[in-house]
């Protein structure tokens, strides 16, 4: 069965660096586009990142354009986030999500997510 | 500010039919990007319920459906039932942000 599993979470001060990882089981991980999708404390789902199959192919959200960098190691079915430069406002739940379709497809599969908080 | 917009809230008794409207803009449902509705439990990840506009994955139950016109679309469920409490996203593609974007969230209250 499919199964995503983020970690790499922390506690981290502002204008330091933290890198998340997701594990992924139980489908043919090059086959797939990954997403890291993040959720506030009490807020709603903020779309972060995507990187498709081989990892040259990589979109962005704005509010985090410039400091996250998103990566994949197929060899190891895993994906990145590595994040740069953090704020308070990068406080969140992490989710990596599988992506089904094209740019305008939809995350079928997520994991529990791994929590970020960005505190003096 | 979200770029597709939910009501915050809705609510309904036991039974009855609730709607959740998803108004967007000429560059993301208006431009004819599918839209998709996940249903959230608090304290557990997303789970999608409807994709492709209309399209339900196996295992969600027939009284949940989706529909699209415009620049908006809506999710519908008939039948509520107590394990329908739970907060709802749509989501589709914007082209000028070149990404995935959600609607705020809309928590439903069944009375």
């Amino acid at each position: 069965q499919v199964q995503l599993v983020e970690s790499g979470g922390g506690v981290v001060q502002p204008g330091r660096s933290l890198r998340l990882s997701c594990a992924a089981s139980g489908f043919t991980f090059s086959n797939y586009g990954l997403h890291w999708v993040r959720q506030a404390p009490g807020k709603g789902l903020e779309w972060v990142a995507v990187i498709w199959y081989e990892g040259i192919n990589k979109d962005y959200g704005d509010s985090v354009k410039g400091r996250f960098t998103i990566s994949r190691d197929n060899s190891k079915n895993t994906m990145y986030l590595q994040m740069n430069s953090l704020r308070v406002e990068d406080t969140a739940l992490y989710y990596c999500a599988r992506a089904r379709g094209d740019s305008s497809g939809y995350f079928d599969f997520w994991g529990q997510g791994t929590p970020v908080t960005v505190s003096s | 500010q979200s770029v597709l917009t939910q009501p915050p809230s809705v609510s309904g008794a036991p039974g009855q039919r609730v709607t959740i409207s998803c108004t967007g803009s000429s560059s993301n449902i208006g431009a004819g990007y599918d839209v998709h509705w996940y249903q959230q439990i608090p304290g557990t990840a997303p789970k999608v319920l409807i994709y492709g506009d209309t399209n339900r994955p196996s295992g969600v139950p027939a009284r949940f459906s989706g529909s699209k016109s415009g620049t908006s679309a809506s999710l519908a469920i008939t039948g509520l039932q107590a394990e329908d409490e739970a907060d709802y996203y749509c989501q589709s593609y914007d082209s000028s942000l070149s990404g995935s974007v959600f609607g705020g969230g809309t928590r439903l209250t069944v009375l």
